[in-house]
């Protein structure tokens, strides 16, 4: 089946510095990728769309100069954190839609809990 | 914003048990359901689909929609630990968008 590898899955980082998440679909090619975030017991908030060769698409309320996404490749999308802060710490999930896969084949990757302190 | 209404209150139950979980939505727009397993840390995993109303069943689990009332559900028979997870229910509403109810922490005890 349909792969999302994500990476990483944990970091903890200085507050005032950057992260950078990656996601990349594993046997298919995705030229859509999306981010959420997830806070605990809360659900999943679609925070972008990342779209392989143009500008990602920003949820209302997301900053794109924060939250900085590059999908170069169809089988690649980062997520860069810029400047964190303690408030940005939780739950990232990349996830892709794998052609032909059931329930519209969105698939997701593991996850990369951020933790900035 | 399109609004999927979840408990999300812990849940046990023990081994063997059935687990009734359900999430109830208010828009009309919404073509497509379903319901995602994720364990502690993990990403979420599809579990079960359907876009009609009835039931749809496969192995334990029985997932259900009601689009007159608006009202989703998903059973687990025979529970087993190894069922133990948070329970996502997620409607597709176009554009390449899914709204995600809270989900329900389960815990089935040995």
């Amino acid at each position: 089946g349909a792969v999302v590898s994500q990476h990483p899955s944990r970091v903890i980082c200085k507050s005032g510095t950057s992260v950078k998440i990656e996601c990349r679909s594993l046997d298919f090619q995705a030229t859509t990728m999306f981010w959420y975030r997830q806070f605990p017991k809360q659900s999943l908030m679609l925070m972008a769309t990342s779209n392989e060769g143009s500008k990602a698409t920003y949820e209302q309320g997301v900053e794109k100069d924060k939250f900085l996404i590059n999908h170069a490749s169809l089988t690649l999308s980062t997520l860069t954190v810029t400047s964190a802060h303690p408030e940005d710490s939780s739950f990232y999930i990349c996830s892709a839609r794998a052609p032909g896969g059931a329930g519209y084949g969105y698939t997701f990757g593991s996850g990369t809990r951020l933790t900035v302190v | 914003q399109k609004e999927v209404e979840q408990d999300p209150g812990p849940l046990s139950v023990p081994e063997g048990a059935i687990v009734s979980l359900n999430c109830t939505y208010s828009n009309s727009a919404f073509q497509y359901f379903m319901w995602y397993r994720q364990y502690s840390r993990k990403g979420p995993e599809l579990l079960m689909y359907t876009y009609s109303s009835g039931n749809k069943e496969d192995g334990r689990f029985t997932a259900q929609v009601d689009k007159s009332s608006k009202y989703i559900s998903l059973f687990i028979r025979d529970s087993q630990p190894s069922d133990s997870a948070t329970y996502l229910c997620a409607m597709y509403y176009g554009n390449n968008r899914l709204a995600f109810g809270k989900g329900n922490q389960v815990v089935v005890i040995p």
